[in-house]
């Protein structure tokens, strides 16, 4: 079955240390999403990629970065950098030609200590 | 102001009673959709609409594009209903990013 896998689903870091988040679709989209979610608030963008070796900034991108290397994975990663790490994590992907179509993932929700 | 706006925030109703939950928008959209989330955090997709009505089981969404707004009903409403309920928007121009509302907080009480 096609899906979109987050791993991993919840994640304790100390502060300070890199953390990566895993996201691996096997539904060929083109277009990879990492969205934050903090407590009373929407789902905010951090960044978003269209194709391999391609990804742009969201609204939320300071202390985060992520790569593609492969259609099939957009890892994000936690930088110390990042003031409040502490938050839920999704990652989506979707279709960009043809009929609209997104999955998400089932989220990572990443403590830091 | 919010691209996505859900109301109400917070829903208690008793099981059996029919509830409605709200988004409008205010953004071109190619797609709307609207998501489960349960108190784990993860996130299920309901629904996908572009025109019209959707149905599955208890659930039917509807969207009116002219006046950019759409609704998820749940009939016959159970205790495993409750959960946040999200509205999100799939933006047109080609970069399909997903534009979301705060969601909407439902308890179905016994």
């Amino acid at each position: 079955d096609g899906g979109i896998t987050q791993s991993p689903k919840y994640l304790f870091r100390k502060e300070g240390q890199n953390v990566t988040l895993s996201c691996e679709q096997n539904l060929n989209h083109d277009a990879m999403y990492w969205y934050r979610q903090d407590p009373g608030q929407g789902l905010r963008l951090i960044y978003y990629s269209q194709i391999v070796n391609d990804f742009q900034k969201g609204d939320i991108a300071e202390g985060y970065s992520v790569s593609r290397e492969k259609k099939e994975s957009f890892p994000l990663t936690v930088t110390s950098a990042q003031k409040n790490p502490t938050a839920f994590y999704l990652c989506a992907s979707s279709t960009l030609t043809g009929v609209p179509e997104a999955f998400f993932g089932q989220g990572t929700r990443l403590t830091v200590v | 102001k919010n691209e996505v706006e859900q109301s109400p925030q917070n829903l208690t109703a008793q099981e059996g009673e029919f509830i409605t939950i709200n988004c409008s928008y205010s953004v071109g959209i190619s797609a709307l959709h609207w998501l489960q989330q349960h108190p784990g955090g993860g996130i299920v997709s309901l629904f996908m609409l572009s025109s019209g009505k959707k149905k599955h089981g208890r659930l039917i969404a509807t969207i009116n594009i002219q006046e950019k707004h759409s609704s998820l009903h749940i009939t016959a409403s159970h205790p495993r209903d409750s959960a946040v309920y999200i509205c999100a928007v799939s933006s047109q121009g080609g970069s399909e990013k997903l534009v979301f509302g705060k969601g909407t907080k439902l308890t179905v009480n016994p």
